[in-house]
């Protein structure tokens, strides 16, 4: 069964960074893209980019450009998602998700989401 | 920027009869391949979200045949034939090639 596991919930204090990961089994986590998707309090979905695993060639959303940095750790199956200094904005639901292959079709296995909480 | 808009943005539907939403885009969707990478996703209260079709009709594997989606171009559906209070939630469509999601609709129980 694929699965993608996320980190807990965050609540930190702007300024801080953070880095959050998504744990995969159940495929060759090489071999699929991995997308971040944020979800602001009581709001629509935003994509926030790709990575690809296997030589984590990275693409992001023009929004989140600079804002945040994705990675992947082959030898664990885990991809992050990082910030070095987090702002209330960052306020959000995270999801990380498995990208289909042609990845046009978009995610077709989602992680549970991890909060994080920004306020000083 | 191609921008996908939804219509409605809330719809009260009543369990048993069918119900329909619109994704509109500001140009048309097809692939230079000839493909269109239209996709739709329902997130149902408290859940992470779910894909439900990709590349306009195609349903995913579990998606109850009750959801069918349709349309070319710039005009989408994503039709339930009969609701059912499971259906309860908020769908998206989203444009595969530019990885942009129109607002969300939200269906409820009348």
């Amino acid at each position: 069964e694929v699965q993608l596991v996320q980190s807990g919930a965050e609540v930190k204090k702007p300024g801080e960074s953070l880095k959050i990961s998504c744990k995969i089994s159940g495929y060759r986590f090489t071999t699929y893209w991995i997308g971040w998707v944020r979800q602001m309090p009581g709001k629509g979905l935003e994509w926030m980019g790709i990575i690809y695993p296997g030589d984590s060639d990275a693409r992001y959303s023009p929004s989140f450009q600079g804002q945040i940095t994705m990675s992947a750790d082959k030898s664990i199956s885990t991809a992050y998602l990082q910030w070095s200094s987090l702002k209330a904005s960052d306020t959000a639901m995270y999801y990380c998700a498995r990208v289909d292959s042609p990845y046009y079709y978009g995610m077709d296995v989602w992680g549970q989401g991890t909060t994080v909480t920004v306020s000083s | 920027d191609v921008v996908m808009t939804q219509s409605p943005l809330s719809l009260p539907v009543t369990l048993g009869q069918p119900a329909s939403i619109s994704c509109r885009s500001t140009q048309s969707l097809v692939h230079s391949d000839g493909n269109t990478y239209l996709n739709w996703f329902q997130q149902r209260p408290g859940q992470s979200p779910r894909r439900l079709i990709y590349k306009v009709s195609n349903r995913d594997s579990g998606v109850p045949d009750r959801f069918s989606g349709s349309g070319s171009g710039t005009d989408f559906t994503l039709k339930i034939s009969r609701v059912e209070a499971e259906d309860v939630g908020v769908y998206y469509c989203m444009l595969g090639t530019h990885w942009t999601f129109g607002q969300g609709t939200k269906v409820e129980v009348k």
